[in-house]
């Protein structure tokens, strides 16, 4: 069964330093996506992609935050001056239209000290 | 006031039980109802998709939508120990919006 990848599965980074998480969508999948978990908190939206744009985001995905999508698989989330306050799990999702459900990667998780 | 909102419990039942799951939410332009399930320090799972109100049943699971009261129920039959997870209900709006809304989830335990 096809499912949606991540990379790496953990990241430890110092404050202030910039951080690549990798994820690869599903293969027929069109519409991509980027939520975080903060332990013990709820999975939050970051941010959806769809023909090599964003069309949605929330008011976390702030000016250090962006995505991309290289090459026609990987879909990844930039984070350029990580705070401590960006540890968290990432999760990256994939659905195959509009209004699918999203299928959900086994997430990053980014360690920032 | 959070939009969907869950009892993060703990629920912990015996092995067997009929397990119940409830959520509400406050955003009357929700069309689409998932419920998740979530093991520790692993992504969320897709477990039921409806959309509108109604009941739909997959195995052991049935979810019901009630959108009259803004409630949105998971029932799992003959409950087992790999069961216990986090379990997430979560919410897209009509309209084309994409983001997902998640509320904060029920910790599920069901002991053997």
């Amino acid at each position: 069964e096809p499912e949606v990848t991540q990379t790496p599965s953990h990241q430890v980074t110092q404050m202030g330093q910039e951080v690549i998480l990798r994820c690869v969508p599903i293969s027929n999948h069109l519409y991509f996506y980027w939520y975080r978990q903060i332990l013990g908190q709820k999975v939050e939206f970051l941010v959806s992609f769809y023909n090599n744009e964003i069309s949605e985001k929330s008011e976390i995905f702030d000016d250090q935050f962006s995505v991309e999508r290289p090459d026609g698989s990987n879909f990844t989330l930039k984070i350029r001056s990580t705070k401590l306050e960006d540890s968290a799990m990432y999760f990256c999702a994939s659905g195959e239209r509009l209004t699918d459900t999203q299928y959900f990667g086994p997430g990053t998780r980014l360690t920032v000290l | 006031q959070k939009e969907v909102e869950q009892d993060p419990g703990p629920l912990s039942v015996p092995e067997g039980a009929i397990v119940s799951l409830n959520c509400t939410y406050s955003n009357s332009a929700f069309q689409y109802f998932m419920w998740y399930r979530q093991y520790s320090r692993k992504g969320p799972e897709l477990l039921m998709y409806t959309y509108s109100s109604g009941n739909k049943e997959d195995g052991r699971f049935t979810a019901q939508v009630d959108k009259s009261s803004k409630y949105i129920s998971l029932f799992i039959r003959d409950s087992q120990p790999s069961d216990s997870a986090t379990y997430l209900c979560a919410s897209i709006p009509s309209g084309g919006y994409q983001k997902v809304t998640f509320g904060t989830g029920t910790k599920l335990q069901v002991i053997p």
